[in-house]
């Protein structure tokens, strides 16, 4: 049972273009709600998060956009640059007080020049 | 610097051998994890690790066990690997919500 979804599972865009990564979740408890970003033969690295307090949250190109009632959320990633290119899961921490993220299966963008 | 190390980080075995693999972090977190990553599944948890000697059980703790006996060591060993073991293993050590991932260890199991 995945509790943490996303689509698509690969993405390209042209270079300059907004990529848009889509996050789904199922359990209610879940409060925060970080993406990571991996780059090929490298770690996962966090690139920006959420609480569920908030509806968006930006950081210079990269904007969260979070429905509650949906239990959905999407990345955005404006003016995308070749540099972009990576994989990005979503992930949720519940409010149970574990420290566990639960990761969604990830989303392989591919920007173009 | 924050940094999470990890070692080896390829390795080959056959199956029915030993596996050892160790991480390590420079921040004094007290919360270490070790996630197994095969395509098109993410990151699963094998084990979480609060603090020395106090270890849980993550998702898919079958085949594997861990060694944490001093805060910035955390070791997963698998007790004669198997096939579908063949995998890349990433540690993390956390800071309230946040992770750090180190480069990961590609393990092949013949």
């Amino acid at each position: 049972q995945q509790q943490v979804r996303q689509s698509p599972q690969s993405l390209t865009v042209w270079e300059g273009e907004t990529a848009i990564l889509n996050c789904s979740y199922e359990d209610s408890t879940f409060n925060y709600f970080p993406w990571y970003q991996q780059f090929p033969g490298e770690g996962p690295a966090l690139l920006i998060s959420i609480s569920s307090v908030s509806d968006k949250k930006e950081d210079g190109r990269f904007t969260i956009f979070f429905n509650k009632r949906e239990k959905k959320l999407s990345l955005h990633i404006t003016d995308s640059q070749p540099g972009d290119s990576a994989t990005y899961f979503c992930a949720a921490r519940g409010a149970s007080g574990s420290w566990q993220l639960i990761f969604g299966s990830g989303t392989q963008l591919t920007v173009m020049p | 610097d924050m940094k999470v190390t990890q070692m080896p980080r390829y390795l080959i075995k056959r199956m029915g051998e030993n596996v050892l693999l160790e991480c390590g972090q420079d921040m004094s977190h007290e919360t270490m994890y070790w996630y197994r990553q095969d395509p098109g599944l993410g990151l699963q948890l094998i084990y979480i690790s609060y603090d020395v000697d106090s270890n849980s059980e993550g998702d898919i703790p079958k085949g594997y066990r861990v060694s944490r006996k001093k805060r910035e060591h955390f070791s997963l060993i698998l007790d004669s690997a198997k096939t579908n073991q063949t995998s890349v293993y990433f540690c993390a050590s956390s800071w309230q919500y946040e992770q750090y991932f180190g480069p990961g260890t590609r393990l092949t199991v013949l």
